[in-house]
Parts: structure tokens; C-alpha cells; sequence
């Protein structure tokens, strides 16, 4: 099974500023199937990025995701007070299909 | 708009059987492949298995054989059972849909918490 470790575990910013999540894989994830999802209290997450780096659709583009391998980022830039939420990456190259165990993005 | 929405028994006694159904409105459950994943204190976000609308299946051997997942394309329904459950099977379960085997959740239903308890 491929491990994800997401780093750091909280990040306590301001609104307008960069958030920068981090997520490595423990193995090469080698078609970049990488996810990107945002998890509010009392929702169900909600797809951000498919395939490393693509916007799902509607996703606002202060969202970008990038990285290749075992190192991917989901970059927030002018964190809006919405985006205060926890955020997991997931891989989707090999089975069975994994999550990381999330970033809380605090304000 | 597709929506999921999942139903089923919230409290279930140990060792006893899980049923869960998601129900599909808003679109179909064909050409689309239907996974189940829980969230729990313990483990986080656990992909459980999925099946496409065929019927193929896929399982994460974590569960060492406890769950089967069925699908009503007739009534626009995917199902779960889960067997022999214990407290450590606590926690949110959702339904999500990805438009291929290897590919993101891009819609998921709202979840169930089950809770596990005598």
C-alpha cells in the first residue's frame, strides 16, 4: 500500500496570505494520479485537484496543485476565509487506493 | 446535478451486520464506477472497495473479506454490507463516484456516521 504523509499537520495563517501543504508519497505515484481534497466540519470532502495539478470543475484559481513522483503540493494562494478547512491529498496510481492524513489550515 | 445520499442502520451491535445504500439522483449510476470510504478516529480516510455499474468489484484487503458492495441499476442504488463488526469499524461512511477505476471521487454523498455499540 502506498503511505501518504502530509505535512505540516496544522498551518495557522491569516487571510490573504500563501498556504503551502505538503505531500509525500512512499512510493513513485507514476501516472501523477494525485488528489486533492478540502474537508469542511460537517461536510464531506470536496474534490480540488485530480491528476497532481487539474482544477475540478468550479474550483477557484487561488488553487494549484504541482510536484511529480513522491513530493506534490496544494498551494493557497490569498487564502479567503472560506479556505480555513482541513485538506487531504490521495493517491490513485496504485491499489488499494490511499489517503493522507490531512492538514488543518487554521486560522 | 448528481446527488448521493446514504442510508442505512446507525447503531449496530457488535459482531452484526452493516447494510448501507446510496441512493443516486440527479443522473445515473451507469457508465460510472461507486466506491465506499470511511472515515473513522483511528484511521482516518479508508477507501472500503467499489464496484462498477456492471457489477466488477474491487476490495481493500484490509477488510480481510467482510464487506460486499452490490448495485441496483434499476433503482439507482449502490449498497454495502459490512459482517462481524467490531468498535473499531466507528465512523463516518461515505459514497463517492469516480468516472473511472483509477481516477478521483469528483462527487460524494453528504455520509452516515455508524456507530458500533452493545
Amino acid at each position: 500500500e502506498i503511505v501518504l504523509t502530509q505535512s505540516p499537520g496544522t498551518l495557522s495563517l491569516s487571510p490573504g496570505e500563501r498556504a503551502t501543504l505538503s505531500c509525500r508519497t512512499s512510493q513513485s505515484v507514476t501516472s501523477n494520479y494525485l488528489a486533492w481534497y478540502q474537508q469542511k466540519p460537517g461536510q464531506a470532502p470536496r474534490l480540488l485537484i485530480h491528476g497532481a495539478s487539474s482544477r475540478a470543475t468550479g474550483i477557484p484559481d487561488r488553487f494549484s496543485g504541482s510536484g511529480s513522483g513522491t513530493d506534490f503540493t496544494l498551494t493557497i494562494n490569498r487564502l479567503e476565509p472560506e479556505d480555513f478547512a482541513v485538506y487531504y491529498c490521495q493517491q490513485y496510481d496504485n491499489w488499494p487506493l490511499s489517503f493522507g492524513g490531512g492538514t488543518r489550515v487554521d486560522i | 446535478q448528481v446527488q448521493l445520499q446514504e442510508s442505512g442502520a446507525r447503531l449496530v451491535k457488535p459482531s452484526e451486520t452493516l447494510s448501507l445504500t446510496c441512493s443516486v439522483s440527479g443522473g445515473s449510476v451507469s457508465p460510472y464506477y461507486w466506491s465506499w470510504i470511511r472515515q473513522t478516529p483511528g484511521k482516518g480516510l479508508e477507501w472500503i472497495g467499489y464496484i462498477f455499474y456492471s457489477g466488477d468489484t474491487n476490495y481493500n484487503s484490509f477488510l480481510k473479506s467482510r464487506a460486499i458492495i452490490s448495485v441496483d441499476a434499476s433503482r439507482n442504488e449502490v449498497s454495502l454490507k459490512m459482517t462481524s463488526l467490531t468498535a473499531a469499524d466507528t465512523g463516518l461512511y461515505y459514497c463517492a463516484r469516480h468516472p473511472s477505476a483509477m481516477a478521483a471521487f469528483d462527487i460524494w454523498g453528504q455520509g452516515t456516521m455508524v456507530t458500533v455499540s452493545s
